[in-house]
C-alpha cells in the first residue's frame, strides 16, 4: 500500500502567516490522484484540494496545492482564524485508499 | 447535493458484530458513485475500510478484509457495514463517504457516528 507521511505533525502559526504542509508518498501516486482535507473537532473531513492542485467548490483561493514527484504541498497563503484545524492528505490512485497521519495547524 | 447519514448502535460488546447503515439522500445509490466507509479512532487519523458500487462490487482494505462486509440496499437507497469479532481497537468514529468514480476523491461525507467497543 502507498504510505503517506505528513510533516510537520504540528504547525504553530499566527493569523495572517503562511502555512506550508507537506505530504510525501512512498511510491508514485498515479496521475496526481492526491487530495487534501480539512477537519475541525467534532466534524467530518472537508475536501479542499483534489488532483494535487485543483480547489474544490467553494474553497477560498488562499488554499493551494502543488506536486513534485512523490512530494505534495498544501499552502495556506494567509491564515484566517477558521483555518486552524487538522489537515489530511489522501491518495486515491491505488487500492487500498490511504490517508496521511495529519498535520495540526494551531494558533501560536 | 448528496447527503449521507450514519445510524446504528453506539455500543458493541467485544467479540460481537458492529453494524452501521448509511442513508443516502439527494441522489441515487444506483448512480456511478462508489460508497465508502472510513473510520477514525479517538484522537487519531483516518482509515479507509472499504467501498461498494451499486452493482454489489466491493473493495476492502486488506487490513480489515477478513472481518468486514459492506452491502447495498438499492430499494432503501442505503448501504451498510458489518465488522465481526470486534475489539477495543475498533472503537472509532465511523464515517460514510462517497466518491464520483473509481479513482476519485471523497466529495461528500456523513457527520460520523461514534461506536465504542466495551463490555
Amino acid at each position: 500500500e502507498i504510505v503517506l507521511t505528513q510533516s510537520p505533525g504540528t504547525l504553530s502559526l499566527s493569523p495572517g502567516e503562511r502555512a506550508t504542509l507537506s505530504c510525501r508518498a512512498s511510491q508514485s501516486v498515479g496521475s496526481s490522484y492526491l487530495a487534501w482535507y480539512q477537519q475541525k473537532p467534532g466534524q467530518a473531513p472537508r475536501l479542499l484540494i483534489y488532483g494535487a492542485s485543483s480547489r474544490a467548490t467553494g474553497i477560498p483561493d488562499r488554499f493551494s496545492g502543488s506536486a513534485s514527484g512523490t512530494d505534495f504541498t498544501l499552502t495556506i497563503s494567509r491564515l484566517e482564524p477558521e483555518d486552524f484545524a487538522v489537515y489530511y492528505c489522501q491518495q486515491y490512485g491505488t487500492l487500498p485508499l490511504t490517508f496521511g497521519g495529519g498535520t495540526k495547524v494551531e494558533i501560536k | 447535493q448528496v447527503q449521507l447519514q450514519e445510524s446504528g448502535p453506539g455500543l458493541v460488546k467485544p467479540s460481537g458484530t458492529l453494524s452501521l447503515t448509511c442513508a443516502v439522500s439527494g441522489g441515487s445509490i444506483s448512480s456511478t458513485n462508489w460508497w465508502s466507509w472510513v473510520r477514525q479512532p479517538p484522537g487519531k487519523g483516518l482509515e479507509w475500510i472499504g467501498e461498494i458500487y451499486y452493482s454489489g462490487s466491493t473493495n476492502y482494505n486488506p487490513s480489515l478484509k477478513s472481518r468486514v462486509t459492506i452491502s447495498v440496499d438499492k430499494s432503501k437507497n442505503q448501504f451498510s457495514l458489518k465488522v465481526n469479532s470486534v475489539t477495543a481497537a475498533d472503537t472509532a468514529v465511523y464515517y460514510c463517504a462517497t466518491k464520483s468514480g473509481t479513482w476519485s476523491k471523497f466529495d461528500y461525507w456523513g457527520q460520523g457516528t461514534l461506536v465504542t467497543v466495551s463490555s
